[in-house]
């Protein structure tokens, strides 16, 4: 099995674009998905299979995969985005593991 | 669309069985993996196991030991167990529908229940 690594913040303005980054400690890495989850709510996904997003997720979420790291970029970043974003992937034998969540916080 | 609600006693006293139920509404059990995920409070989400509606099930190794999922395809119906508990397995207890990429094993997970939390306390 492996870890799924993102840093625990980021703080942007509005208008601005957020990235958030998610890296695997081994090979290979399967899809990755990203999900959305603010106070009090469940998560809910942005971007699935890498860079595949969802219908009614708004077209500033996009999501990108190089090597062993995948990326959350949200583009225009707006108020309501602040919320923590998890990555998630599996292993090889289906067993699930999440990053440990990354807080978007919008100035 | 699908939707799912998860239900069970909201305190547990320790090295007792925590048991919740999830009840899937507007679609059919049969033919999906569902799963059981759960947050500590604010803690991040960790990944419980999975259950296909025939009863096959995969567990997160680490809990493994305490863990067993059942499906009861007439109510719509799937549940958890989790024997032995403590203070640690203090958290909100989701369910949800697990989607497949490939062809072995459920990858990502849509749409999720609200949540449930559990407190283990005496």
């Amino acid at each position: 099995s492996y870890e799924l690594t993102q840093s625990p913040s980021v703080s942007v303005s509005p208008g601005q674009t957020a990235r958030i980054t998610c890296s695997a400690d081994a090979l290979p890495k399967q899809y990755a998905y990203w999900y959305q989850q603010k106070p009090g709510q469940a998560p809910v996904v942005v971007i699935y299979k890498d860079s595949e997003r969802p219908s009614g997720i708004p077209e500033r979420f996009s999501g990108s995969s190089s090597g062993t790291t995948v990326t959350l970029t949200i583009s225009g970043v707006q108020a309501e985005d602040e919320a923590d974003y998890y990555c998630q992937s599996a292993d090889s034998s289906g067993i699930v593991l999440f990053g440990g969540g990354t807080k978007l916080t919008v100035l | 669309q699908v939707q799912l609600q998860e239900s069970g006693p909201g305190l547990v006293k320790p090295s007792e069985t925590l048991s919740l139920t999830c009840t899937v509404s507007g679609d059919s059990i049969r033919s999906y993996y569902w799963s059981w995920i759960r947050q500590p409070p604010g803690k991040g989400l960790e990944w419980i196991g999975y259950i296909y509606s025939s009863g096959n099930t995969n567990y997160n190794p680490s809990l493994k030991s305490r863990v067993t999922m059942s499906v009861d395809t007439s109510k719509n119906q799937f549940s958890l167990k989790l024997n032995s508990v403590t203070a640690a397995d203090t958290a909100v207890y989701f369910c949800a529908r697990a989607l497949m990429v490939g062809d072995l094993f459920p990858d990502w997970f849509d749409p999720w229940g609200q949540g449930t939390l559990v407190t283990v306390s005496s």
